[in-house]
């Protein structure tokens, strides 16, 4: 049972443009959202994060966006640099310090 | 403030052999978690641990593997016995007592 799914595998964007990358969750115990970057063989990188309480979240260039009803959130990057390229899981988890959920993952691209 | 550490960062062992993987969390943080992430697939939960405790190992599997975080020291994740099946990249994750998980740049075990 796949909680969190990100439909996309990947997504290519030109420099400067924005980049929108999707995820959707089922279970409706989750109220705290994360996004990761991970480049091949690192760790997954912390980006940003939203709690269920909010709809919106801004951090330089990061928008994370949440819609409750609709079980879906996404993370903007704009605009897009070439150094965004990377594997972006989107995370999930029902209680404060417990187990994350991620999705499988988006492989970004951002040309130049 | 260094970050979570992990080692080795590479482990090879036969069939057979015990692997013993290390995670020194970040200053602080006395919430430790491991995932697992096989080949092509995104990264699942496996143990949740507080010092000498162990909070949630649902995602472990029931045998051979094992995980403690000592009152000393850093956390263990010990697998016996290991098997081909046990090929993937192990990463470790600590928080302070808030949501957001940072990671430790993984060990990537193969097993002949």
């Amino acid at each position: 049972d796949q909680q969190v799914k990100q439909n996309s595998p990947s997504l290519s964007v030109q420099e400067g443009r924005i980049s929108i990358l999707n995820c959707d969750y089922t279970n409706s115990m989750f109220d705290y959202f994360l996004w990761y970057k991970k480049y091949p063989a690192e760790g997954p990188t912390f980006l940003i994060s939203i709690s269920s309480i909010k709809d919106k979240n801004e951090d330089g260039r990061f928008t994370v966006f949440l819609n409750k009803s609709a079980k879906h959130l996404s993370l903007h990057i704009v605009p897009s640099q070439p150094g965004d390229s990377a594997v972006y899981f989107c995370a999930a988890s029902g209680t404060s310090g417990s187990r994350l959920t991620f999705g499988e993952g988006t492989q970004l691209t951002v040309n130049p | 403030n260094a970050g979570v550490m992990q080692n080795p960062r590479h482990l090879v062992r036969r069939r057979g052999q015990e692997a013993r993987l290390r995670c020194s969390p970040m200053k602080g943080h006395s919430h430790v978690y491991w995932y697992r992430q096989l080949p092509e697939e995104g990264l699942k939960f496996m143990v949740y641990l507080q010092k000498e405790n162990i909070i949630d190992e649902s995602g472990m599997p029931k045998e051979r593997f094992s995980a403690e975080f000592p009152k000393e020291g850093p956390s263990i994740l010990r697998i016996q016995q290991v098997v081909r099946g046990d090929s993937a990249a192990y990463f470790c994750a600590s928080s302070p007592t808030s949501d957001t998980q940072y990671f430790g740049p993984g060990t990537r075990l193969t097993v002949l």
